[in-house]
C-alpha cells in the first residue's frame, strides 16, 4: 500500500516570501512520480510540478522548486517570491509506475491550505 | 478543447434518491478517472476506464456505485439509494496514456472541476 502524509494542516506566507510544504511519502515500489497539485477554494485541481523517483535531480518549475529526498522518502514543495494567487490547498500526490492498469491510480495527501497574506 | 467538464457542478438530493454524474474528458484523451473527495481531504481514487473498458475499481466504489464510459468518450457514475455518507465532491480527470514506450509527460491527469453531492 502506497500513503502519503502532509503534517501541515495549514500553512501562511507573507507576500514576496518563500514558503515551504512538507511531505513525505511511503511505498515499496521503485519506479514512481511524485506530484505537487494545487486546488484553488472552488476551483479545480492544477498540476504545480513533477518529479520522477529515478532523477536526482531536483524539479523546478518558475517560483516553484522541490526538494526530493528519495532515501527518507521525503518531497517538499518552496514556493519563492509568494503571489496572492498562490493560495490555495496543496496536495502531495504519489503515482506508481509499474506499468498496466495503474498508471493513473493517484494517491493524495491529506492537503495543506496555504495562506498568503498581502 | 475547454478541459474535462463535470455536470451539474452541484446536486442536492433527498437520501434514497439515484444521482448521475456526466463528465466531458478532454477530447483526444483516452483514460478517464473518477475520484471522490470528502471535505478537507484528499481525492480518493474510485475507478478508471481505458477507453470504454473499466479496469480498475476501488473498494470504496459499492455495490450502489456504477460508472459508465459507452462509447470511450464521456462518462456517468451513478449512485442509488444514496446516503448521507455519500456526501462528497466527485473529481473527474482524464489523461492521455500510451501503451508502448510512455513518455514522462504523457500520462499527467487533467481534473475538472468537480460535482458537489449533498444528500440530506
Amino acid at each position: 500500500a502506497q500513503t502519503v502524509t502532509q503534517s501541515q494542516p495549514e500553512m501562511s506566507v507573507q507576500e514576496a516570501e518563500t514558503v515551504t510544504l512538507s511531505c513525505t511519502y511511503d511505498t515499496s515500489e521503485s519506479d514512481y512520480y511524485l506530484f505537487w497539485y494545487k486546488q484553488p477554494p472552488s476551483r479545480q485541481m492544477i498540476l504545480v510540478i513533477r518529479q520522477e523517483a529515478y532523477k536526482q535531480q531536483n524539479a523546478t518549475e518558475n517560483r516553484f522548486s522541490v526538494n526530493f529526498q528519495k532515501a527518507a522518502k521525503s518531497f517538499s514543495l518552496k514556493i519563492s517570491d509568494s503571489q496572492l494567487g498562490d493560495a490555495a490547498m496543496y496536495f502531495c500526490v504519489l503515482r506508481r509506475n509499474a506499468g498496466g492498469t495503474s498508471y493513473g491510480k493517484l494517491t493524495f495527501g491529506q492537503g495543506t491550505i496555504l495562506t498568503v497574506h498581502p | 478543447d475547454t478541459g474535462v467538464s463535470q455536470d451539474p457542478r452541484h446536486k442536492i438530493t433527498k437520501r434514497g434518491q439515484n444521482v448521475t454524474f456526466r463528465c466531458d474528458p478532454i477530447s483526444e484523451h483516452n483514460r478517464l478517472y473518477w475520484y471522490r473527495q470528502t471535505l478537507g481531504q484528499g481525492p480518493e481514487f474510485l475507478t478508471y476506464f481505458q477507453n470504454e473498458a473499466q479496469l480498475e475499481k476501488s473498494r470504496l466504489l459499492s455495490d450502489r456505485f456504477s460508472a459508465e464510459r459507452p462509447k470511450g468518450s464521456f462518462s456517468t457514475l451513478e449512485i442509488q439509494r444514496t446516503e448521507q455518507g455519500d456526501s462528497a465532491m466527485y473529481l473527474c480527470a482524464s489523461s492521455l496514456g500510451v501503451v508502448v514506450g510512455e513518455g514522462s509527460g504523457a500520462n499527467v491527469l487533467t481534473f475538472g472541476a468537480g460535482s458537489r453531492l449533498t444528500v440530506l
